[in-house]
C-alpha cells in the first residue's frame, strides 16, 4: 500500500523569502502522479502544481516548483517570493497510474506567510 | 475551467433526520467523482468513489447504507447521510476527475459543513 508523508506540521516564512514544504512517499509502482494543493481558510482545496514520475524534468507553475527525486521517493515543493495570500494548508497527494484514480494525502503542512 | 459546486454549503439537522449533498461539474463531464470527510485540522479521507451509472466503491470501514451515493449523470452526484447523529458532523468534500482534459486530476468541491444537533 502506498502512503504519503508530511513530516513539518507547521511552518512559517516572511513575506517575499522562499520556502520547501517536504513530501515523501512510498510505493512500488513506477507510474504514478504527484501532486500539491493548497487549503486555504476558505477550506476550498486548489490544485498548485502536478508532476508525472515519468517526466524527470521538475514542475514548474509561477512561483511554485517542485524537487521530484524518484529514487528517493520525495516530492517537495517550493515556493518562492511567498505572499500573504499563500497562507494555507498544503497537501501532497499521490494517484497510482493507470488505477483507480484515487489520491492519497499526507497529513498536511499548515503554512502561514508573515507580513 | 474544471469548477465544482456543492449544495449547501452548511447545513444544520436534527438527529435523526436525513440530509442530501448536491456535487456537481459546472463545466466537464466527470465519470468518476470522489466523496471525502475532512474532520478540523486534519487531512482529507476518502469515503468512496463515485462512478456514474454504476454502484459507488466504499472504503474500508464506511457504512454504505448509512453514506448513500448516487451518480445518475455525467454532471451529479450525491451523497444523503442517512439518519444522522452528532457523530456525523464534519466537513464534506467531494471532487470530480476530468478525463477528457487527459490530466487524470481531481477538481474540488468548496465543501458542505453538515452540523448535527
Amino acid at each position: 500500500a502506498q502512503t504519503v508523508t508530511q513530516s513539518q506540521p507547521e511552518m512559517s516564512v516572511q513575506e517575499a523569502e522562499t520556502v520547501t514544504l517536504s513530501c515523501t512517499y512510498d510505493t512500488s509502482e513506477n507510474n504514478y502522479y504527484l501532486f500539491w494543493y493548497k487549503q486555504p481558510p476558505s477550506r476550498q482545496m486548489i490544485l498548485v502544481i502536478r508532476q508525472e514520475a515519468y517526466k524527470q524534468q521538475n514542475a514548474t507553475e509561477n512561483r511554485f516548483s517542485v524537487n521530484f527525486q524518484k529514487a528517493a521517493k520525495s516530492f517537495s515543493l517550493k515556493i518562492s517570493d511567498s505572499q500573504l495570500g499563500d497562507t494555507a494548508m498544503y497537501f501532497c497527494a499521490f494517484m497510482k497510474h493507470p488505477g483507480t484514480y484515487k489520491y492519497i494525502f499526507g497529513t498536511g503542512t499548515r503554512l502561514k506567510v508573515l507580513a | 475551467g474544471a469548477v465544482v459546486s456543492q449544495h449547501p454549503s452548511w447545513v444544520i439537522c436534527k438527529s435523526g433526520t436525513s440530509v442530501k449533498i448536491e456535487c456537481r461539474s459546472l463545466d466537464f463531464q466527470a465519470t468518476t467523482m470522489f466523496w471525502y470527510r475532512q474532520f478540523p485540522k486534519q487531512s482529507l479521507m476518502l469515503m468512496a468513489t463515485s462512478n456514474e451509472g454504476s454502484k459507488a466503491t466504499y472504503e474500508q470501514g464506511v457504512e454504505k447504507d448509512k453514506f448513500l451515493i448516487n451518480h445518475a449523470s455525467l454532471t451529479l452526484s450525491t451523497l444523503t447521510v442517512t439518519s444522522a447523529h452528532p457523530e456525523d458532523s464534519s466537513f464534506y468534500i467531494c471532487s470530480a476527475r476530468d478525463q477528457k482534459r487527459g490530466t487524470d486530476t481531481q477538481y474540488f468541491g468548496p465543501g458542505t459543513r453538515l452540523t448535527v444537533l
